[in-house]
């Protein structure tokens, strides 16, 4: 069965810097990855998502995040952090069942950004 | 495209009782997931359907709870005899069912059992 691992519970970071946040996965063949941002009262948003092809992924609001098979990882970046970006952020790996792709979450990073 | 619309956003029961949770999914997606979220962690998978019917349940789902999408439009969540292990945030998420397809998710609700 497949598994994430975020082994950060919180991140803080000052408005404007860089910010990165860790995924592990554990899945036995080719990973469906995803990450979703969660803001208090809404629901997930999905920032970006990694099927194939190209290891660098591009996803909303300025994120991406590299798949790295050697390191089993899938770590999220952004280059200089909002105020607004403070949320939780899930880590998930999807595997096909019933003709769907159902994603595994990790228990999620808190992101906290100081001004 | 009016998003995923769950409904109640809250709900407040004795152990016990019996709730019903209902999700609206965005039109003409033909997939439909339930997850349960606890405070701290992730979202579980639960079930989903395709258009009526019920594809894949979890071991999550215990015999208290049943889903049902009799018209592969809306969906409804009942949990009878409520625990209060049962307090979670109910998501709901609705998919294309086409392609790479993506989950868009419901602003869920929040269940809490005294």
């Amino acid at each position: 069965a497949q598994s994430v691992t975020q082994p950060d519970i919180h991140i803080t970071v000052s408005e404007g810097a860089s910010l990165e946040l860790r995924c592990n996965y554990s899945y036995g063949a080719t990973p469906y990855l995803f990450w979703y941002v969660q803001s208090p009262g809404q629901g997930l948003q999905l920032l970006l998502k990694y099927f194939s092809g190209d290891t660098l992924v591009q996803g909303i609001k300025g994120f991406e995040a590299e798949f790295k098979r050697s390191q089993s990882s899938f770590n999220l970046r952004k280059p200089s952090v909002h105020w607004s970006d403070a949320a939780e952020y899930f880590c998930a790996v999807a595997a096909r069942r019933g003709g769907s792709y159902i994603p595994t979450f990790g228990r999620g990073t808190s992101l906290i950004v100081h001004p | 495209d009016t998003g995923v619309s769950q409904d109640p956003r809250h709900k407040i029961t004795k152990r016990g009782q019996n709730v019903t949770f209902r999700c609206d999914p965005i039109s003409e997606h033909n997939r439909l997931y339930w997850y349960r979220q606890t405070l701290g962690q992730g979202p579980e998978f639960l079930t989903y359907f395709q258009n009526e019917a019920q594809l894949e349940k979890s071991r999550l789902l215990s015999d208290r709870f049943s889903a049902e999408r009799p018209k592969g439009s809306f969906s409804t969540l009942e949990i009878q005899r409520t625990e209060q292990g049962d307090s979670a945030m109910y998501l709901c998420a609705s998919s294309s069912g086409q392609g790479q397809e993506t989950q868009y998710f419901g602003p869920g609700t929040r269940l809490l059992v005294l």
